[in-house]
């Protein structure tokens, strides 16, 4: 069974440029989490969907972030535009049910802000 | 809201010797998971166990073993015979199933470090 996808696995931009990373996860799975993770942090959660639904974007920085899983299936988190406290690494997560079940992460996107 | 404490920020002990790392949680719900992530240098995050709230039998697998007190709010991880292979850092999590959402809350994490 394919893992969770994630690309591009490295990215350096410059502030206040924009970026984008994608995710696909696990098939099947109707549940998407994307975290932040900053060095020496755990992983926080930006957002989460339930097929193209979200279910929680309360810790999501909207005035920069955005989030979308039209289909359902894969999803691209967006920041423009993006600050030097955005390093970090991006983590995508999916499971096939809610809370009851393990959530498989990717090996997540290194974003570095310049 | 719920918080997941992780005190010990870095352990270091030479392989072979036994381990346990701490984790206390805060949530008011009375349905919630917990679970332990080991993340390699490779930075992804591997499952290591999922416990629910109502679940408090210790469980052991290998020379992993997991205690639960929900009188303490701790759900402590021990890694028996410590390898060079176990150098991670590991994080606790929680999820409260009793809303729709139920993203991971994440400790800090516990560095460990296995010394040959």
């Amino acid at each position: 069974e394919a893992g969770v996808a994630q690309s591009p696995r490295y990215k350096i931009i410059e502030k206040r440029q924009s970026v984008a990373f994608w995710c696909n996860p696990i098939s099947g799975h109707a549940t998407l989490y994307w975290y932040q993770q900053i060095l020496g942090q755990g992983p926080k959660l930006l957002i989460q969907f339930q097929n193209n639904g979200v279910v929680d974007d309360s810790q999501l920085p909207k005035d920069r972030f955005s989030a979308e899983r039209l289909k359902g299936v894969d999803s691209t988190l967006k920041i423009q535009p993006a600050k030097l406290e955005d390093s970090a690494v991006y983590l995508c997560a999916s499971s096939d049910d809610r809370g009851s079940t393990e959530a498989f992460f990717g090996q997540g996107t290194r974003l570095t802000v310049v | 809201a719920q918080k997941v404490t992780q005190a010990q920020t870095e352990i270091s002990v030479v392989e072979k010797e036994d381990v346990t790392l701490d984790c206390v949680y805060e949530t008011r719900d009375t349905t919630y998971y917990l679970f332990w992530y080991k993340q390699p240098p490779s930075g992804e995050l591997v499952f290591l166990i999922r416990r629910n709230s109502f679940d408090e039998q210790n469980e052991i697998s290998g020379r992993y073993s997991w205690n639960f007190q929900k009188s303490t709010s701790s759900f402590n991880f021990t890694i028996t015979a410590s390898q060079v292979v176990d150098s991670a850092v590991y994080f606790c999590a929680l999820s409260e199933a009793g809303r729709g959402a139920d993203g991971l809350t994440f400790g800090k994490g516990t560095h460990l470090i296995i010394q040959p």
